[in-house]
């Protein structure tokens, strides 16, 4: 099983400000890696897929880097709607996500 | 525009037996592998199983496996999950997801419908 970690597990900003997470594989992935936005009491929603792909309907701020087994979500600048829990998700093997990363407000 | 609506979900006695449903809406169902995906309260997001998109394959996760099926009917644009054998650690919200890909099954789920609760409590 393909384990996958993410950092940090919250991270506080600012409105306005730039959020950066990161996700891990214990093995290489390729490009075969997808984030997932989720706020609470809702079901996951997808943001990125292929490492760098965005979803569709996936506002510009939102963007992903990264292969093998280092990955990036960026996002540029936070939206009020942007606070949530970010999963990332290995689909090179038997899927499998991260512990995900809170954001919340600073 | 896609919509995925589960149901099924309950109240369940450790051991008892449950069958979730996963009704799909606004695409070809019959194009794409379907999974389910489970979130114990406050807890993260756990694969259970994935179908493909004729049904002829399926496979799950090793914490599930001998005791849960995965099923899909096509003409009723209908995914199932039967679940025997329940236990406590199986209480969860249960999520159906359709795969990425028409045709395929990448792992990667771009609709996901807004889940079912199962707890397993005596």
């Amino acid at each position: 099983e393909i384990v996958m970690t993410q950092s940090p597990a919250t991270l506080s900003v600012s409105p306005g400000e730039r959020a950066t997470l990161s996700c891990r594989a214990s093995q290489s992935v390729s490009s075969n890696l997808a984030w997932y936005q989720q706020k609470p009491g809702q079901a996951p929603r997808l943001l990125i897929y292929g490492a760098s792909t965005r979803a569709t309907g996936i506002p510009a701020r939102f963007s992903g880097s990264g292969s093998g087994t280092e990955f990036t979500l960026t996002i540029s600048s936070l939206q009020s709607e942007d606070f949530a829990v970010y999963y990332c998700q290995q689909y090179n093997n038997w899927p499998t996500f991260g512990p995900g990363t809170k954001v919340d407000i600073k | 525009q896609v919509q995925l609506v589960e149901s099924g979900g309950g109240v369940v006695q450790p051991g008892r037996s449950l069958r979730l449903s996963c009704a799909a809406s606004g695409s070809t169902f019959s194009s794409y592998a379907m999974h389910w995906v489970r979130q114990a309260p406050g807890k993260g997001l756990e694969w259970v199983a994935v179908i493909s998109y004729d049904g002829r394959n399926n496979y799950y996760a090793d914490s599930v496996k001998g005791r849960f099926t995965i099923s899909r009917d096509n003409s009723k644009n209908t995914l199932y999950l039967q679940m025997n054998s329940l236990r406590a650690e199986d209480t969860a919200v249960y999520y159906c997801a359709r795969d990425l890909l028409v045709g395929a099954t990448t792992g990667g789920l771009d609709y996901w419908g807004q889940g079912t609760l199962v707890t397993v409590s005596s």
